[in-house]
């Protein structure tokens, strides 16, 4: 099974600065998607950013980036200009092209300080 | 708004009882699946359906059972219920029209279970 890995419990950062948040996975596939998702203090588990293996060029959402290393296995989070609602936990999670369910890594929990 | 809805949002019960969790897939979509979130631990993936057959099978205790119904909506089965069953229990759904849809999973707001 493919494994994700988040080694960032938790990460600070002031209001209005840049943050990045790691991610590498484990994986003998070629084709995948890889995402982001976001849950603030309600749980609610929010889509941020998704990549597709196949694409060279790194996904980005407005203030959210990826840095996308398909060889180094790693898929790092950037958000740019931080606000007090980016203040949540930031899920890592993998999908296999054959479109079974998500594996998760274990989560960073980002506090953004005014 | 996801489009997956879920019911009920709270509930509280007893231990050794049983309970049935709702959801309603995003319009469209064929997929659904279930998670689990302790408060010490991660999502831990349940089960998933499509079109009405189990598809893939996670870390789902004996006790739990699931269905999905001919209208797509499907229902989580608990059973004998222990305290170490209290959770945030998440629903999720896939595999509608449109671009990249059927590659992303869409949440519901879940179910919290407190087990007494």
């Amino acid at each position: 099974a493919q494994t994700v890995t988040q080694s960032q419990p938790e990460m600070s950062v002031q209001e209005a600065e840049t943050v990045t948040l790691s991610c590498t996975y484990d994986t003998s596939e070629s084709d995948y998607y890889l995402f982001w998702y976001k849950q603030p203090p309600s749980r609610q588990m929010i889509l941020v950013i998704r990549q597709e293996a196949y694409k060279q060029q790194n996904a980005t959402e407005n203030r959210f980036s990826v840095n996308f290393q398909k060889a180094a296995k790693s898929f790092s989070l950037k958000i740019s200009d931080s606000q007090l609602g980016d203040a949540a936990m930031y899920f890592c999670a993998y999908r296999s092209f054959s479109g079974y369910a998500l594996n998760f890594g274990k989560g960073t929990s980002l506090l953004v300080t005014p | 708004d996801s489009g997956v809805t879920q019911t009920p949002k709270h509930l509280i019960t007893a231990t050794g009882q049983r309970v049935t969790l709702r959801c309603s897939p995003r319009s469209g979509d064929l997929s659904v699946y279930w998670y689990q979130q302790s408060l010490d631990q991660g999502l831990q993936f349940l089960i998933q359906y499509y079109n009405g057959e189990e598809r893939a099978k996670g870390n789902i205790l004996e006790r739990f059972s699931a269905q999905q119904f001919p209208d797509l909506h499907s229902e989580l089965n608990l059973s004998s219920l222990e305290l170490g069953d209290s959770a945030l229990y998440f629903c999720a759904s896939s595999g509608g029209q449109g671009a990249n849809s059927g590659n992303t999973i869409y949440f519901g707001e879940g179910s919290w279970l407190t087990v007494v």
